[in-house]
């Protein structure tokens, strides 16, 4: 069965610089969900889209900004990166209207050097 | 106020034997789905095992069991016969409905870190 795609798994950068990570949700789903986990810590909600609109927002940065495309893919677009910005970043993909069944992505691994 | 409590940073089992992590939580709505995650050192979050909160019996999957006391707000998760590829991070989360229709976000706890030994 097909799986939330997210796009790069690793990625490096320096301070100051942008990141790009992209979410291919599973298809048919309407509902795209950003989470951020730093090192031993809990993931913490960014940001939602449903029917690609924002639906939630939690606490993302003023730096930070995404969107979710007609396609249904979203992109967490990230600025002037700190090194408080390396973390896990997640994707979760779900159904509109039901409360189970939000199935997470692998992963992106932000390095901030 | 914290929504998911796990009050166990840390818990060992020998393999073979059952484990429970605790997990507690706090709403005030009615309808709330909770879920448990499985993080091994990977980094992939690992969808385990849901249980509804109109749901009458607890959900299981497999090994896995979730011990869901409404009354009592909690929702721990029993693993049975343990195996060493069980050594991961779990997380108890949280989901409430809003009224546009569409559900919010997972609430998660901190976590509890599990080590199986042989």
């Amino acid at each position: 069965a097909a799986g939330v795609i997210q796009s790069p798994r690793h990625l490096i950068k320096e301070k100051r610089e942008t990141a790009t990570l992209k979410c291919y949700p599973i298809p048919r789903h309407d509902t795209v969900y950003w989470y951020q986990q730093g090192p031993g810590q809990d993931p913490q909600f960014l940001i939602s889209f449903y029917e690609k609109m924002q639906s939630d927002k939690g606490s993302i940065p003023d730096r930070f900004s995404a969107q979710q495309f007609s396609d249904y893919h979203s992109e967490l677009n990230m600025s002037s990166l700190e090194l408080g910005d390396s973390a896990l970043y997640f994707c979760a993909s779900s159904l509109q209207g039901g409360l189970r069944e939000q199935y997470f992505g692998p992963g992106t691994r932000l390095t901030v050097t | 106020a914290q929504k998911i409590t796990q009050t166990q940073p840390g818990m060992f089992v020998q393999e073979k034997e059952a484990v429970t992590l605790d997990c507690t939580y706090d709403t005030s709505d009615q309808s709330y789905g909770l879920f448990w995650y499985k993080q091994p050192s990977s980094g992939e979050m690992i969808f385990l095992i849901y249980q509804g909160s109109y749901d009458e019996q607890n959900a299981t999957e497999g090994r896995y069991s979730l011990n869901f006391q409404k009354a009592r707000k909690s929702a721990n998760l029993v693993i049975s016969a343990s195996q060493l590829g069980d050594s991961a991070m779990y997380f108890c989360a949280m989901r409430e409905p809003i009224s546009s229709g569409s559900a919010r976000q997972l609430t998660f706890g901190s976590g509890t870190q599990l080590t199986v030994l042989p």
